[in-house]
């Protein structure tokens, strides 16, 4: 199974730029990249997904280099209500063969005024 | 669009009793998934259904555990009989159809935080 990596936590202010990066080696060659941002006591909710190289909407961007190994998800300007926790998902094909889904560790992000 | 809807949201049951989470995906999404999040393995996919069908449980924990479809609307996961480890919040999600599961967005439910005294 592909293994992701991501910080364990990390803190900014209003109005900083932040970026949270994902390792994922093993990452499927038509698996996309996709993150999440989870608040305490509800489910994770979509942010922003990609394939290769940039991709940008209204709440956020997201990087991936050509080797696919790492993605980054920049948080323009964060505010205090951005604080959550983040997760990158990749897909993978298991030795099963069936693709598996391996979430990151997830980064807590604490944004102080 | 009301989203994914699990019941009950909060789970509190003592061990050896038999649990039941409840789960209806979104109309019309082909992919139905359950999670489990812990503090210490963090978001895990149990299993997934594509079509009613399911496609892997590998990561069900063991034979204690069991998720059926029985149709496009509504899915189950059963604990019987339950443990103080299987105390956790259990997410559905569901996705539509397109390509790879990877590849799709997932919508999660609220989750049902299940604790086994």
């Amino acid at each position: 199974l592909a293994k992701t990596t991501q910080p364990i936590s990390m803190d900014s202010y209003e109005g900083q730029e932040v970026n949270i990066t994902c390792s994922h080696n093993n990452i499927a060659t038509n698996d996309y990249i996709t993150w999440y941002q989870q608040f305490p006591s509800q489910g994770p909710r979509f942010i922003i997904q990609g394939y290769k190289t940039k991709v940008t909407n209204e709440v956020a961007s997201l990087f991936i280099p050509a080797d696919r190994k790492s993605s980054t998800l920049s948080l323009p300007r964060v505010s205090l209500s951005d604080t959550a926790v983040y997760y990158c998902l990749v897909g993978d094909m298991a030795s099963t063969g069936f693709q598996k889904l391996v979430f990151g560790t997830g980064t807590r992000l604490l944004v102080s005024p | 669009d009301a989203g994914v809807i699990q019941s009950p949201r909060h789970e509190v049951t003592e061990m050896g009793q038999e649990v039941t989470l409840r789960c209806k995906p979104i109309s019309g999404h082909d992919y139905l998934f359950w999670y489990r999040q812990t503090m210490m393995r963090g978001l895990e996919l149990l299993i997934y259904f594509n079509n009613n069908v399911p496609i892997d449980d590998s990561g069900m924990p063991e034979d204690r555990f069991s998720a059926k479809m029985p149709n496009a609307s509504f899915s189950t996961l059963k604990i019987q009989p339950s443990e103080p480890r299987d105390s956790a919040v259990y997410f559905c999600a569901s996705s539509p159809g397109l390509d790879g599961i990877g590849n799709q967005p997932q919508h999660f439910g609220d989750g049902t935080r299940l604790s086994i005294l």
